[in-house]
């Protein structure tokens, strides 16, 4: 079983200030996916990375890609209280089969 | 489009139980995976039905299953219950053409069924 490691489990932190959240894993995926989970909803899909070395921006979250497409980063610049939530990293392992991290719960304090 | 829906959204049954999960996905998916969210394990992979046929599975026990109907309506059930099987399930929904080492299609998922075994 390809198991994704997420750190830090739980981050509470200042608005304004950066963030990085890791996903690491020994595995190689073909591509490796970020989801948000709010209370009471399922996951919503942030971004896919697919290449090597990949970088991808969505306003103040920028993802990355591990060369060797085993891990995965999400930095947050300047975070605000709406970015709080559960961030989950999904590895593909094809055929609509993802494995997750255990997730990082985000709390931005005011 | 309405997005994936899952009922009943809570459910509280006691041990030896059995329970049964239902699913519509976004029009147009053929596609309909299950995944088991609990607090110390996290998301877990089920199952996933396309065009009615099981084509993926995860590590769970036989107690555990699930079917899907020609309108891709999804159903898990689960029999037996056990304590341990206390958890938010959800169901996500594809178009489902991803094979193994082409990738997957975008996976869009409900907001779950919470069931509590008591």
């Amino acid at each position: 079983t390809q198991l994704l490691e997420q750190s830090p489990q739980f981050l509470s932190i200042q608005e304004g200030e950066n963030l990085t959240v890791y996903c690491n894993s020994s595995s190689v995926f073909s591509s490796l996916q970020w989801y948000r989970q709010e209370p009471g909803e399922g996951p919503v899909l942030l971004v896919t990375v697919v290449t090597g070395g990949e970088v991808k921006k969505l306003k103040r979250l920028t993802f990355q890609f591990g060369d060797a497409r085993k891990d995965s980063s999400l930095h947050i610049t300047a975070a605000q209280p709406g970015d709080t939530g559960l961030y989950l990293c999904a590895g593909d392992q094809g055929a609509q089969k993802l494995v997750f991290g255990q997730g990082t719960r985000l709390t931005i304090n005011p | 489009k309405a997005g994936v829906t899952q009922t009943p959204r809570y459910l509280i049954k006691t041990r030896g139980q059995q329970v049964t999960l239902s699913c519509s996905p976004i029009s147009g998916h053929r596609s309909v995976s299950w995944y088991q969210q609990t607090p110390g394990q996290g998301l877990q992979f089920l199952f996933e039905y396309f065009s009615e046929t099981q084509r993926n599975k995860g590590n769970f026990p036989g107690r555990f299953s699930g079917r899907q109907f020609s309108n891709s309506r999804s159903e898990m059930n689960v029999s037996t219950l056990e304590l341990g099987d206390s958890a938010l399930y959800l169901c996500a929904s594809s178009l489902g053409f991803g094979l193994v080492g082409e990738g997957t299609d975008t996976q869009y998922f409900g907001p779950g069924t919470r069931l509590t075994v008591l």
